[in-house]
């Protein structure tokens, strides 16, 4: 079953803005997961966060985690029209598991 | 490695015809997921093995499909008789180890019933 959601469904916006997208998630995890989706391409891993971690940086990514209001947050610093793409936050599909389930994505669309 | 590999990219069928999914994980990694994309419900885990074993195939839809890995390096998924709602996009993924967390995702296989 689904367990995470990512807020807001679509978003777009200029190039060089920053996009933040959000997850918010059901039950305890141990570990949350970001992956990006190219149209047409299969979900590629981009960071993970595991649940004794507050923040985690790569490159001109930066994802939070908050256990307390099971939310978790991907900024992109700088966006460039090739960060386009969908963005899908996971989480294990109950506490002790590690087996991702994915929400239904944020679409990401920047503008040249 | 050339990743993980999916066959066939793009499979248009009839209903009540049998499609089957293929699918070539990373060699070494000893999980393998079948994931199923559409717009209505997002990305759902159908079925997923350790070591070549169906662990949790609770998110099978139906009788109509199944999933075998007969060996580390080749899982298949079967739809038979396939129906216009099972049009998606069916996505294999693996990795090594549950505790990484990591899943590594083939291109998908897109079909379409009619």
């Amino acid at each position: 079953s689904q367990q995470g959601e990512e807020d807001p469904q679509a978003l777009s916006i200029q190039e060089g803005e920053n996009a933040t997208m959000n997850c918010s998630y059901k039950t305890s995890i141990n570990n949350l997961q970001w992956y990006r989706q190219n149209s047409g391409r299969g979900l590629v891993h981009l960071i993970l966060i595991r649940s004794n971690e507050r923040e985690k940086h790569s490159g001109r990514l930066r994802v939070t985690l908050d256990t307390s209001k099971k939310s978790s947050s991907l900024l992109i610093t700088a966006s460039r029209a090739a960060d386009t793409a969908s963005y899908f936050c996971a989480t294990p599909a109950s506490g002790g598991s590690y087996i991702p389930t994915f929400g239904r994505g944020t679409s990401l669309i920047v503008h040249p | 490695d050339a990743g993980v590999i999916q066959s066939p990219r793009h499979e248009v069928t009839e209903m009540g015809q049998e499609v089957t999914l293929r699918c070539k994980p990373i060699s070494g990694h000893d999980y393998l997921f079948w994931y199923r994309q559409t717009m209505m419900r997002g990305l759902e885990l159908l079925i997923y093995f350790n070591n070549n074993v169906p662990i949790d195939d609770s998110g099978m839809p139906e009788d109509r499909f199944s999933a075998k890995m007969p060996n580390a390096s080749f899982s298949t998924l079967k739809i038979q008789p396939s129906e216009p709602r099972d049009s998606a996009v069916y996505f294999c993924a693996s990795t090594q180890g549950a505790g990484t967390g990591e899943l590594f995702f083939g291109e998908g296989s897109r079909l379409t019933v009619l």
